[in-house]
């Protein structure tokens, strides 16, 4: 199966400032991967597919990019709403649909 | 707009097992597949299958031996996942999610989740 494994653990940044969360494939998904965010006590909700895809009603400062085997998620001028967890998660070789461990964004 | 509503919490004994169901609304049993994620406390996502209701096929997570089963009703519009044999390491959150209509293997509607422990 192919191991995602997403970077840093954790991610301290500011109301206001920029994050870049990284997810690395163990062998190409070409750009069959999604993002999603998860609040606590909340199922997680679909932010990316197809590698930069927003899904429907995610906002701009949202952004994917990245192919084969390296992704990253850039979240622009972070509101108190995305201090959240975020998870990639590849589709291109299944069963199973494997994801990433996950990058907690706090204060 | 499509909902997916789960059942409610669930407490088991080891060595038991437990169905969780899902009630879709709108068109999801009419195309596309349910599938169903679990999270352990603390924890990231653990696929553990999916079933294609229109069609009734199935797949499952190998690591699971087994133990779990996936069906649908499509009167009822419902899925349901069991597991069995039930040990300490099966206590997670359940959740399902319809896989998008473009592709289904990303999941764009989640249930809330349903909490299953297990405990002696």
């Amino acid at each position: 199966e192919i191991v995602m494994t997403q970077s840093p653990a954790t991610l301290s940044v500011s109301p206001g400032e920029r994050a870049t969360l990284s997810c690395r494939a163990s062998r190409t998904v070409i750009n069959n991967l999604a993002w999603y965010q998860q609040k606590p006590g909340q199922a997680p909700r679909l932010l990316i597919h197809s590698s930069s895809i927003r899904a429907t009603g995610i906002p701009d400062r949202f952004s994917g990019s990245g192919s084969g085997t390296e992704f990253t998620l850039t979240i622009s001028g972070l509101q108190s709403e995305d201090f959240a967890i975020y998870f990639c998660q590849q589709y291109y070789d299944w069963p199973p649909l494997t994801f990433g461990g996950g990058t907690k964004v706090e204060i | 707009q499509v909902q997916l509503v789960q059942s409610g919490p669930e407490v088991r004994k080891p060595g038991s097992s437990v169905r969780v169901s899902c009630e879709a609304s709108g068109d999801t049993f009419s195309s596309g597949a349910i599938t169903w994620v679990r999270q352990a406390p603390g924890q990231g996502l653990e696929w553990m299958g999916r079933i294609i209701p229109i069609v009734g096929i199935t797949d499952h997570a190998q690591i699971l031996e087994g133990r779990v089963t996936i069906v649908a009703d499509r009167s009822a519009a419902t899925a349901y996942m069991e597991v069995t044999n039930l040990t300490s390491e099966d206590t997670a959150v359940y959740f399902c999610a319809r896989g998008h209509p473009g592709n289904e293997y990303y999941l764009d509607v989640w249930g809330k989740g349903t909490t299953v422990t297990v405990s002696s």
